[in-house]
């Protein structure tokens, strides 16, 4: 069974640029989340998706966006970039339900210059 | 509102002592904890997690992990360290939004654990 796929690994962008980062969850999952993880925040939660319908979302601002597929794919779009934005983006999908599994990809590395 | 607190950022063993890495958590009402193990330059890996059906739980590559509510705690234990649990373990607490059925993780900020030979 394949497991959440994150594209692409890596980025360089430049401040002011936008990006668009993706993530195909495992098949039979509806849910997606995505985390941003940076040394000095953490782990932050940033919304999570459902049938193509954002369910939660995070304490970040509206330049941070993102989507859902009907088939689950998730993009997340970050607009405007600043150097903070520079982080791991993990990706997580998990099957209906509460309280269920979360299974991460490897994460996109996004570094902003 | 829920959280998880991480003691000590970093710790260091001997390859063959025991592991122990502290959780505290803070939750209002019966918590659904979760410990994630992350390798360098990789996603988080489940190690384990405790939904309230029994308070010592077993997990992946022989750890595991007690819940005490009177302590608030749920640290991850290994009796026996090896080489290749060198890695940074996260705590987390799932969180259900009120209205929608959705839920998220709040992590804690991470142990990095060194193993020596």
């Amino acid at each position: 069974k394949a497991g959440v796929t994150q594209t692409p690994r890596y980025l360089i962008k430049t401040r002011g640029q936008q990006v668009t980062l993706s993530c195909s969850p495992i098949s039979g999952h509806r849910s997606v989340s995505w985390y941003q993880q940076t040394p000095g925040q953490g782990l932050q939660f940033l919304f999570e998706y459902f049938s193509e319908t954002q369910r939660n979302k995070g304490n970040f601002p509206g330049r941070f966006s993102g989507r859902q597929f009907s088939n689950s794919r998730s993009e997340m779009n970050v607009s405007t970039l600043e150097l903070g934005d520079s982080a791991l983006y993990l990706c997580a999908s998990s099957l209906p339900g509460i309280h269920t599994e979360a299974f991460f990809g490897q994460g996109t590395r996004l570094t902003v210059v | 509102a829920q959280s998880v607190t991480q003691l000590g950022s970093h710790v260091s063993v001997s390859e063959g002592a025991l592991v122990l890495l502290r959780c505290n958590y803070s939750s209002s009402v019966p918590p659904y904890l979760f410990w994630y193990v992350q390798y360098p330059n990789q996603g988080l890996q489940l190690l384990l997690k405790y939904t309230s059906a029994a308070t010592l739980v077993k997990g992946i590559n022989g750890f595991e992990a007690e819940f005490k509510k009177s302590e608030t705690s749920f640290h991850l234990t290994k009796p026996s360290a090896h080489m290749s649990d060198a890695a940074e373990y996260f705590c987390a607490v799932s969180v259900p939004k009120t209205q929608g059925g959705s839920e998220k993780l709040v992590f804690g900020k991470g142990t990095k654990l060194t193993v020596n030979p």
